[in-house]
C-alpha cells in the first residue's frame, strides 16, 4: 500500500514570498491532518480535515495560512506572506479514523527555510 | 489541555547497552498513548501503542506500559543497536480530543 505522499521535500524561500505544500493521503483514508514541526519541538497541530471538511483549525495562523483539501482526497497548505518563524518541516498525515484507537500515517515531510 | 513530556536529549549509548526513555503525561479522559519513531531521512512511524492502563505495547524489542497511577508510558530496550538510532516521540490522543499531541521528542545515538 503506498503511504502518505507529500512534496516538494524542500523548499527555501524569502520572507514575505508564498509557499504550497501538497499531500496525497493514503488511499481511503477520511481524516487527514497537517502539523507544524519547528527544529528540537515536536509535531503541532494546524488543521484536521474529516474529508472534505475542517474538523480542527484552531491552531492555524489564519492570517497567513491557509489550506483546503478539495473532493476529500489531495490537500493544499499554503503560507502568504511567510515569516522567518515558519521555518519548519511541515507533516502531513492520514487515518482512516478518529478517536483514541486510530493509528495516524505520516509522509516524510516538506522541510520549508525562510530566509 | 493535554500535554506530554519527554525526557531530554540527546541521548548516547553504545551498542547492546539498556534504553529507557521517560514519558509523563497530562489528559483529560483515559487517553491512549503511542510511541512514534523518525529514522533520518524519513517520516514518523508508530513504534508502539496501549489503549488503556496496564496495557504493555511492544515492537522491535521495544516495551512501554500504560502507568495510569504516575501517569508515566516510559520506553525501554534491553539491547540498543546502531539502526536504532533515531528521534523518539511520545504522544497521546485523549478522549476528548481527536488529534495526537506529542511530546519534544528525544534524540538516541547508538554507538558501535
Amino acid at each position: 500500500e503506498a503511504g502518505v505522499a507529500q512534496s516538494p521535500r524542500y523548499k527555501i524561500i524569502e520572507k514575505r514570498q508564498s509557499v504550497a505544500f501538497w499531500c496525497n493521503p493514503i488511499s481511503g483514508h477520511a481524516t487527514l491532518y497537517w502539523y507544524q514541526q519547528i527544529l528540537g519541538q515536536g509535531p503541532k497541530l494546524l488543521i484536521q480535515f474529516q474529508n472534505n471538511g475542517v474538523v480542527d483549525d484552531s491552531q492555524l495562523p489564519k492570517d497567513r495560512f491557509s489550506a483546503e483539501r478539495l473532493k476529500g482526497v489531495d490537500s493544499t497548505l499554503k503560507i502568504q506572506p511567510a515569516k522567518l518563524e515558519d521555518s519548519a518541516v511541515y507533516l502531513c498525515a492520514s487515518s482512516n479514523g478518529v478517536g483514541v484507537n486510530t493509528e495516524a500515517f505520516f509522509g516524510q515531510g516538506t522541510r520549508l527555510t525562510v530566509v | 489541555g493535554d500535554s506530554v513530556t519527554q525526557m531530554e536529549g540527546p541521548v548516547t549509548l553504545s551498542e547492546e547497552a539498556f534504553l529507557t526513555i521517560n514519558c509523563t503525561y497530562t489528559a483529560t479522559g483515559y487517553p491512549s498513548l503511542f510511541w512514534y519513531v523518525q529514522y533520518p531521512g524519513e517520516g514518523l512511524q508508530l513504534l508502539l501503542k496501549a489503549t488503556k492502563a496496564d496495557d504493555k505495547g511492544s515492537n522491535k524489542g521495544f516495551e512501554a506500559t500504560y502507568r495510569k497511577e504516575t501517569t508515566s508510558f516510559h520506553l525501554e530496550k534491553g539491547s540498543v543497536q546502531v539502526s536504532d538510532s533515531a528521534v523518539y516521540f511520545c504522544a497521546l490522543i485523549s478522549g476528548s480530543a481527536r488529534q495526537l499531541t506529542f511530546g519534544s521528542g528525544t534524540q538516541l545515538t547508538v554507538l558501535p
